[in-house]
């Protein structure tokens, strides 16, 4: 099965920040990643798939970038909302396996 | 509106089994993959099981394989997730979560077959969560 790791595991930040979370994968999975953002009490939130490409409706902020076995989710200028858990997941196999997050605080 | 609403969840003793649901409004089923995901408490995120279309393609996590199944029943835009030969690690929220996926032929030069492509958009629509608990 494929393996994710993420890095950091938690990282306080401040408003207007540029934060980066890296996911990397234990083979090639090509573009096949999707990230989401996880509040406390909620369910997550998918903010990314294919690495790059945003749903609708998620804010420009986001992106992603990275291909085969490194992959980021940059937030650009941090808000207060943003505060929360972002996690990786692949997509084009089973089990699809998510990353173990990584927490964004204060 | 588009949801996904899960229930059958609550306590049960270690070896007891449990069936969750997930009903699904606004759209229709049929069209997604479906997908299983639970959080222990203070955990991360754990994909347990997911199922295509139409149900003829299933996967498990090792962790659940032989004692959890999953099923759909497109004309009653349900999902479920029946759970056997519980164990206090199962202790959980369980979430629902639809998943687009689409396929596209692509012809290749005979005597090659027809290349299929698949297209993956991650899982956009989650349930709210159903408590499991596992307890003597």
């Amino acid at each position: 099965d494929i393996q994710l790791t993420q890095s950091p595991s938690f990282m306080s930040a401040s408003v207007g920040d540029i934060v980066t979370i890296t996911c990397r994968a234990s083979q090639d999975i090509t573009s096949y990643l999707a990230w989401y953002q996880q509040k406390p009490g909620k369910a997550p939130k998918l903010l990314i798939y294919n690495a790059v490409t945003l749903p609708s409706g998620v804010p420009p902020r986001f992106s992603g970038s990275g291909s085969a076995t490194e992959f980021t989710l940059t937030i650009t200028s941090l808000q207060p909302e943003d505060f929360a858990t972002y996690f990786c997941q692949h997509l084009n196999n089973y089990p699809r396996i998510f990353g173990p997050g990584t927490k964004v605080d204060i | 509106q588009v949801q996904l609403e899960v229930s059958g969840g609550g306590l049960v003793k270690p070896g007891g089994s449990l069936r969750l649901s997930c009903a699904a409004s606004g759209f229709g089923l049929g069209d997604y993959y479906m997908n299983w995901i639970r959080q222990a408490p203070g955990e991360g995120l754990e994909w347990i099981s997911g199922i295509n279309w139409n149900g003829d393609t299933t996967g498990y996590v090792d962790s659940v394989k032989g004692r959890f199944t999953i099923s759909r029943d497109n004309a009653k835009n349900s999902l479920y997730l029946q759970m056997n030969s519980l164990r206090v690690e199962d202790t959980a929220i369980y979430f629902c979560a639809r998943e687009e996926v689409r396929i596209e032929t692509m012809p290749q030069k005979r005597p090659l077959p027809p290349k299929t492509i698949y297209y993956y958009y991650g899982m956009d629509v989650w349930g709210q969560g159903t408590t499991v608990t596992v307890s003597s």
